[in-house]
C-alpha cells in the first residue's frame, strides 16, 4: 500500500484551520490508519490511531478522519507548537507504511 | 515515565557493520513490540524492523537478509545488527513502542544518527 499525502506544503497562520490528507493506494482495512508529527531534531509523536481516535495528551483541535482509501487530519485552530510535519502511517498484520509528509509552515 | 533511548550509531565504511541498541525503562518490556524506523536527511520515515512480545521478527525487504533484530528481555533492550552497509542505509534510526497488536507506535525514542561513508 502506497500512501500519498497532500499538499507536500500548507503554509497557514495561527488560528486559521488545517486540512491534512492522506489517500491509500488500497483500502486500508478497518481503518488501521495513524497520524504523527515531527518537529525538527525530535522523534515523531502520534497524534491519532484508528483513523479517528487522538493518543493520550493530545488536544482535541486535532482530529481525524475518513475511511477506506481517503483519509484527513484536521486542527480546528492553529497554535504555533502545531507548525511541523505531518505523516499518515497504515499498521496492521506487519504492514506498516509511512506517507511522504506534509510539512506545516507559518504563513 | 516511558522511556526509550537508543544508542550505537556513527561513522561506519560502505559494506561494514554496526549494532544498535534501544534501551526501554518506565513499563514491563516483555509485553510489548519493538520496532525500528528510520529517516534519511530529509526524507520520509521508512518502516525497517520488528520484533514482537512473543519473538516474531519482520523486516523490509530493503534489509532483510543483512539485518538481524534481536531483543533481552532481562535487560529491556533490542537490539539492531545491521551488515553489508550501504550509502542509502544513512539516517537516524528510531526504535518505537508498538501499542499492542500489530498497531500504532505509542512511544519514540529520540534516535540514533548512522552515517555510511567511505
Amino acid at each position: 500500500v502506497v500512501l500519498t499525502q497532500s499538499p507536500g506544503t500548507l503554509s497557514l497562520s495561527p488560528g486559521e484551520r488545517a486540512t491534512l490528507s492522506c489517500r491509500a493506494s488500497q483500502t486500508v482495512t478497518s481503518n488501521l490508519l495513524a497520524w504523527y508529527q515531527q518537529k525538527p531534531g525530535q522523534a515523531p509523536r502520534l497524534l491519532m490511531y484508528g483513523a479517528s481516535s487522538r493518543a493520550t495528551g493530545i488536544p482535541d483541535r486535532f482530529s481525524g478522519s475518513g475511511s477506506g482509501t481517503d483519509f484527513t487530519l484536521t486542527i480546528s485552530r492553529l497554535e504555533p507548537e502545531d507548525f511541523a510535519v505531518y505523516y499518515c502511517q497504515r499498521y496492521g498484520s506487519s504492514r506498516y507504511t509511512f506517507g511522504q509528509g506534509t510539512k506545516l509552515e507559518i504563513k | 515515565e516511558v522511556q526509550l533511548v537508543e544508542s550505537g550509531g556513527g561513522l561506519v565504511q560502505p559494506g561494514g557493520s554496526l549494532r544498535l541498541s534501544c534501551a526501554a525503562s518506565g513499563f514491563t518490556f516483555s509485553d510489548f513490540s519493538i520496532h525500528w524506523v528510520r529517516q534519511a536527511p530529509g526524507k520520509r520515515l521508512e518502516y525497517v524492523s520488528a520484533i514482537g512480545d512473543d519473538g516474531l521478527i519482520y523486516y523490509a525487504t530493503s534489509v532483510e537478509g543483512r539485518f538481524t533484530i534481536s531483543r533481552d528481555n532481562s535487560k529491556n533492550t533490542v537490539y539492531l545488527q545491521m551488515g553489508s552497509l550501504r550509502l542509502e542505509d544513512m539516517g537516524v534510526y528510531y526504535c518505537a513502542r508498538e501499542a499492542g497488536g500489530w498497531s500504532e507506535f505509542d512511544c519514540w525514542g529520540r534516535g540514533t544518527l548512522v552515517t555510511v561513508s567511505s
